[in-house]
């Protein structure tokens, strides 16, 4: 699988945005970006997922480079439920495993 | 409806014995996945199985670990002879094959498995 580079951690103020960035120089015509996070004592929870275009759900958006060599997550408006592990990861679509790396810690202060 | 559920949630075990951590994935999946996360670290896949096979197990350690996903009833993860390093969370994930191109993997809580 394609390598990802991501900061080791970002903190916020709560209620404002979090732009979390990712590189991906590697990345194949066929890898989808995906993203998962991991609160404290839980286990990973799917954020988003892309390919080419920029996505937006109800938890957060992800922009991706024209090129795909990055893309960013932007949590809107940072809560304190949303300090986590945010991993950034790239894989073929279905059925295929993921492989974390060492994720971005989101401090978020209030 | 019902997540993915793994029991026990903790697990103590003494060097040599053996550990099964269980897992029931999502109603109507038919993959789940395993991946561990030693302490301080982060999560390593370990195997993927769909009903009766296994597809990937290229994470596997080759001794003492094994996984079976039965056509009915849970997932298995056994560790035969537990040493110190195998003390870790194991987390299980499943998702669905679909038509779509894409599918979610949902994961479990985790089972923390702590060898003395």
């Amino acid at each position: 699988d394609a390598k990802t580079t991501q900061p080791n951690s970002m903190e916020s103020n709560e209620e404002e945005p979090v732009h979390l960035p990712c590189n991906h120089s590697t990345i194949s015509g066929t890898d989808y970006i995906h993203w998962y996070r991991q609160l404290p004592s839980q286990g990973p929870e799917y954020v988003i997922h892309g390919l080419t275009s920029n996505v937006n759900n109800r938890m957060a958006s992800l922009a991706i480079a024209e090129d795909r060599k990055s893309s960013t997550l932007i949590l809107h408006r940072a809560t304190l439920r949303d300090a986590a592990v945010y991993y950034c990861i790239l894989s073929q679509a279905a059925g295929n495993k993921l492989t974390f790396g060492g994720g971005t810690r989101v401090l978020v202060k209030p | 409806n019902a997540g993915v559920m793994q029991n026990p949630r903790h697990l103590v075990r003494r060097r040599g014995q053996e550990a099964r951590l269980r897992c029931s994935p999502v109603k109507g999946h038919s993959h789940v996945y395993w991946y561990r996360q030693l302490p301080e670290e982060g999560l390593k896949f370990m195997v993927y199985l769909q009903k009766e096979n296994i597809i990937d197990e290229s994470g596997m350690p080759k001794e003492r670990f094994s996984a079976e996903f039965p056509k009915e009833g849970p997932s298995i993860l056994r560790i035969q002879q537990v040493v110190r390093g195998d003390s870790a969370a194991y987390f299980c994930a499943s998702s669905q094959q679909t038509g779509s191109s894409y599918n979610e993997q949902f994961f479990g809580p985790g089972t923390r498995l702590t060898v003395l």
